[in-house]
């Protein structure tokens, strides 16, 4: 069965800087969808980036970039210039390709951006 | 273009009532499910809906639950009767078919207060 780990229940930056959200995932199926979702406190579960495990190159969304190291299982979120508005829960989780098409979420992270 | 639309967004209620959950996806995209997400923690997924059919609804207390998506559109949970342990946040989510699940969309959410 596939399992996400995110090992940062709460994470500070200050407002302008980058700050990284790590997640290591475990699976044994070859072909898999790996994405980071941002929840604020409104509740809303909002996509940001996904990245194939066939893929090449690093997914990229604006501010946002998926740091995705297959050997190493792990698929981290960069956020640049970070901004107030950033501060939410983010999750990260996995879809295996074919399968019954079931995300599994980490444990999120609360991001708080600093003024 | 609309998105998912969940109601109601709040609702207390007292244990052994019943209650119910409406969701109406994104027009078009005939995959919908239902996650229940405990305070702290990552959405776990209920019931997925490829058009009118249930295809996967393990993780759905039979006893006390049940959904219906009639028509193939909009979706209704139910609990009856609810229990303390009912309360969270469910989550409604609906993704193109053929899309393999890639992109879902989530409603706003309800919070649910059982006491």
């Amino acid at each position: 069965a596939q399992k996400i780990t995110q090992t940062q229940p709460g994470m500070f930056v200050q407002e302008k800087e980058a700050v990284t959200l790590d997640c290591t995932y475990d699976t044994s199926d070859p072909s898999y969808g790996l994405f980071w979702y941002k929840q604020p406190s409104s509740g809303e579960m909002i996509f940001l980036i996904y990245q194939g495990s066939y893929d090449q190159q690093n997914a990229t969304e604006g501010r946002y970039s998926l740091n995705f190291q297959k050997a190493r299982k792990s698929a981290n979120l960069v956020i640049s210039a970070s901004q107030l508005g950033d501060s939410a829960m983010y999750f990260c989780a996995m879809i295996l390709s074919g399968s019954a098409r079931q995300l599994t979420f980490g444990s999120g992270t609360q991001l708080t951006v600093l003024p | 273009e609309a998105g998912v639309v969940q109601s109601p967004r709040y609702k207390i209620i007292e244990k052994k009532q019943p209650v119910a959950f409406w969701c109406n996806p994104i027009s078009g995209h005939n995959t919908l499910y239902w996650y229940l997400q405990n305070l702290g923690q990552g959405p776990e997924l209920l019931i997925r809906y490829e058009n009118e059919e249930a295809v996967d609804d393990s993780q759905l207390p039979k006893d006390r639950f049940s959904a219906e998506r009639l028509k193939g559109v909009d979706s209704t949970l139910k609990i009856q009767p609810a229990e303390l342990g009912d309360s969270a946040v469910y989550l409604c989510a609906s993704s193109l078919a053929g899309s393999d699940g890639y992109e879902q969309y989530f409603g706003p959410g309800t919070r649910l207060t059982v006491t």
